[in-house]
């Protein structure tokens, strides 16, 4: 099956810093990749879909000024949670799907769990 | 706007039992639908893909059906083992678009 890594898959910081989370498709082009935050026993919530070269569209609610997406290239897109605080506390997990691959399946990172101090 | 609902929301149940997972949605006009399962802190991992056209699909000790028409699918588990124990989403593509819409999941546990 097709592989999307996930990195960092934890990360701690202090309330203020910035954290960047990077998704890759390891093995196939990804025209679209999606975002997502999951609190504990919920199930996801979409923050955002990016597609390569373009800008990021949010979901309602999602600032876009605070959880900044860029999807460079066909396997990379990064999560970039700005001046972070405590609320920001989350599992953010990405997925992705395949360029020219008319299934819409998704294929999932391993998630990175942030904890703002 | 497409809701999907997974219904039990937790299940216990012994080893060697034989499974049966629900999930609903809304809206028929679907694309795709996806079954997922999801390890305590971990990301998901895809299990099954059945595309509209499609009622069934299987893999190994899994089978998902899909009536579109009802707005229901199912996971069937056979056998069912403690290696199974786990949190099962189901997710829904909408036609025109390949985002999904997920259910809250299932969580299973299937004891020795």
């Amino acid at each position: 099956g097709a592989v999307v890594s996930q990195h960092p898959s934890w990360v701690i910081c202090k309330s203020g810093t910035s954290v960047k989370i990077e998704c890759r498709s390891l093995d196939f082009q990804a025209t679209t990749m999606f975002w997502y935050r999951q609190f504990p026993k919920q199930s996801l919530m979409l923050m955002a879909t990016s597609n390569e070269g373009s800008k990021a569209t949010y979901e309602q609610g999602v600032e876009k000024d605070k959880f900044l997406i860029n999807h460079a290239s066909l396997t990379l897109s990064t999560l970039t949670v700005t001046s972070a605080h405590p609320e920001d506390s989350s599992f953010y997990i990405c997925s992705a799907q395949r360029q020219r691959l008319n299934t819409g399946e998704l294929f999932f990172g391993e998630g990175s769990r942030l904890t703002v101090l | 706007k497409q809701e999907v609902t997974q219904i039990p929301a937790a299940l216990s149940v012994p080893e060697g039992e034989n499974l049966v997972l629900n999930c609903s949605f809304t809206d028929s006009a679907i694309y795709n639908l996806q079954w997922f399962r999801q390890d305590p802190g971990k990301g998901l991992t895809s299990l099954l893909l059945i595309q509209s056209s499609q009622r069934e699909q299987t893999s190994g000790r899994l089978n998902a059906s899909l009536d579109k028409s009802s707005g229901r699918s199912t996971l069937y588990i056979a056998a069912s083992q403690p290696g199974d124990s786990a949190t099962y989403l189901c997710a829904v593509a909408t036609g025109g678009s390949y985002i999904p819409t997920f259910g809250r999941g299932t969580s299973l546990i299937v004891h020795p």
